[in-house]
């Protein structure tokens, strides 16, 4: 199976500072990836995915952004953040041709 | 765009009994139906998954049915126990059928609080 690299596991940022989330998969080559973010420990919220390299979708009109530079490594990005910012973002992945999804640890993001 | 409706946000039952949980989906192409199961501050981990060709599936204590011309599927646990205190989220997606992506939309979430 495949395993998920996610860090940092916890960050606090101040308002006005740019974020940079990495996440890189292993055990798997071309798969799928996913941003989530989670807010008040709730709903999973799907914020981008990528079928490949370079190709990024976005979900929701927000301020952040995804880069997904190599096969198994994915970026999640802001020049600005937001006090709405705060959450819990997973990275997720799948396999083509296997439907489960495999989430990192996650990274507790505070904004303040 | 596509959406699933997830219910009841909290749930409570005594140790022994059953918990159901529900969610229903907007897009008739969703083909796949997984549950997943969240523990405090931990990732969500899939529990149990369905597929649009079966009316039901079972795994011990765990089942969920889907009913397709209706757009919802339920997940039930039977003689709960407190270990199975939890977020649960339901998640529907087209999986890779035709090209799709298997992009997972996720419901609101349950928190299950079973009392010993």
């Amino acid at each position: 199976s495949q395993t998920i690299h996610q860090w940092p596991a916890t960050l606090v940022q101040p308002v006005g500072s740019p974020l940079s989330l990495e996440c890189t998969v292993e055990g798997t080559s071309n798969p799928n990836l996913y941003w989530y973010r989670q807010a008040a420990g709730r709903g999973l919220q799907l914020l981008f995915y990528s079928v490949g390299i370079g190709q990024i979708s976005s979900e929701v009109p927000q301020n952040l952004s995804a880069s997904r530079p190599q096969d198994r490594q994915f970026i999640l990005s802001s020049k600005k953040l937001l006090l709405s910012d705060s959450g819990f973002y997973l990275c997720a992945s799948t396999m083509w041709g296997n439907t489960e999804a495999f989430f990192g640890q996650g990274t507790r993001l505070t904004v303040v | 765009g596509e959406n699933v409706e997830q219910h009841p946000s909290t749930l409570s039952v005594q140790e022994g009994d059953s918990a159901v949980i529900k969610c229903t989906y907007s897009d008739s192409a969703s083909n796949y139906f997984p549950w997943y199961k969240q523990e405090l501050g931990k990732r969500p981990q899939l529990i149990i998954d369905i597929r649009s060709n079966v009316g039901e599936k079972k795994d011990q204590r765990i089942a969920v049915t889907l009913n397709k011309t209706a757009k919802h599927f339920s997940l039930h646990i039977t003689e709960t126990q407190p270990e199975d205190s939890a977020v649960y989220f339901c998640a529907a997606s087209r999986g890779n059928y035709g090209g799709a992506t298997n992009k997972l939309i996720f419901g609101t979430g349950t928190l299950l609080a079973v009392q010993p």
